[in-house]
């Protein structure tokens, strides 16, 4: 079946530094991949996607490629800030299915030192 | 901006006790979901709704019902609460059901059944 796995947290580091967060999906043909991101006290947004296979999606500073060779959607970030300190979620959409269908990840809390 | 309103943000049940999370969108969105997150886990899909008038069972309906008597409102019932039912819940919406498209989430709803 689909699945999505992305690395556990809480991931810390010191401001400017350089993010990757791990996500491998599971799924058959092509699924449309997501990041979310909940900020402290916020409701899950989204923050980038992909729909083909390398496609990168983009947003805020954020990456991230679509690799069906190693069925992976890593997020990185160049030099991270403190105000990028949330929850992050990555997702997977079967193809030719509706939002319902959607499947998260069990997401992974980053923090930012000053 | 009020987008996804979901209430209370935090309740104590009693086991056999029952509820009702309310949730209620000013985007004039017709698709509206309910999602509960446990610790260590995705997101699961409880209930969606195309529209008013139309409910649809998702991945964990089991001990939860739902109306969509409105476009805007969309309450989720909690009959005779269980400690499993102990979770974070989320009401989401979209303006359609493309996976492509947005969806907005609400703050959350910690629930504890003891």
């Amino acid at each position: 079946g689909n699945s999505v796995t992305q690395m556990e947290g809480p991931v810390t580091l010191s401001e400017e530094a350089f993010l990757t967060i791990n996500c491998t999906y599971t799924a058959t043909g092509y699924p449309s991949l997501f990041w979310y991101v909940q900020y402290p006290g916020e409701g899950l947004q989204l923050l980038l996607k992909a729909t083909k296979a390398d496609d990168k999606g983009s947003n805020k500073g954020f990456e991230a490629t679509y690799r069906k060779e190693t069925t992976s959607f890593h997020l990185e970030k160049g030099s991270v800030q403190v105000s990028d300190s949330a929850v992050y979620f990555c997702a997977l959409s079967p193809p030719g299915s509706s939002a319902s269908k959607i499947i998260f990840g069990s997401g992974t809390r980053l923090s930012i030192r000053p | 901006n009020a987008g996804v309103t979901q209430t209370p943000k935090f309740r104590i049940l009693k086991i056999g006790q029952s509820m009702t999370l309310q949730c209620t969108q000013d985007m004039n969105h017709n698709y509206m979901y309910w999602y509960r997150q446990d610790p260590g886990m995705g997101l699961k899909l409880i209930y969606y709704s195309v529209g008013a008038g139309i409910t649809d069972k998702g991945e964990v309906p089991n001990g939860y019902n739902v109306s969509r008597s409105t476009t805007e409102d969309f309450p989720l019932r909690l009959e005779l609460a269980a400690p499993s039912q102990t979770s974070v819940y989320f009401c989401a919406s979209s303006t359609t059901g493309d996976p492509g498209n947005t969806i907005y989430f609400g703050e959350g709803s910690w629930l504890t059944v003891v």
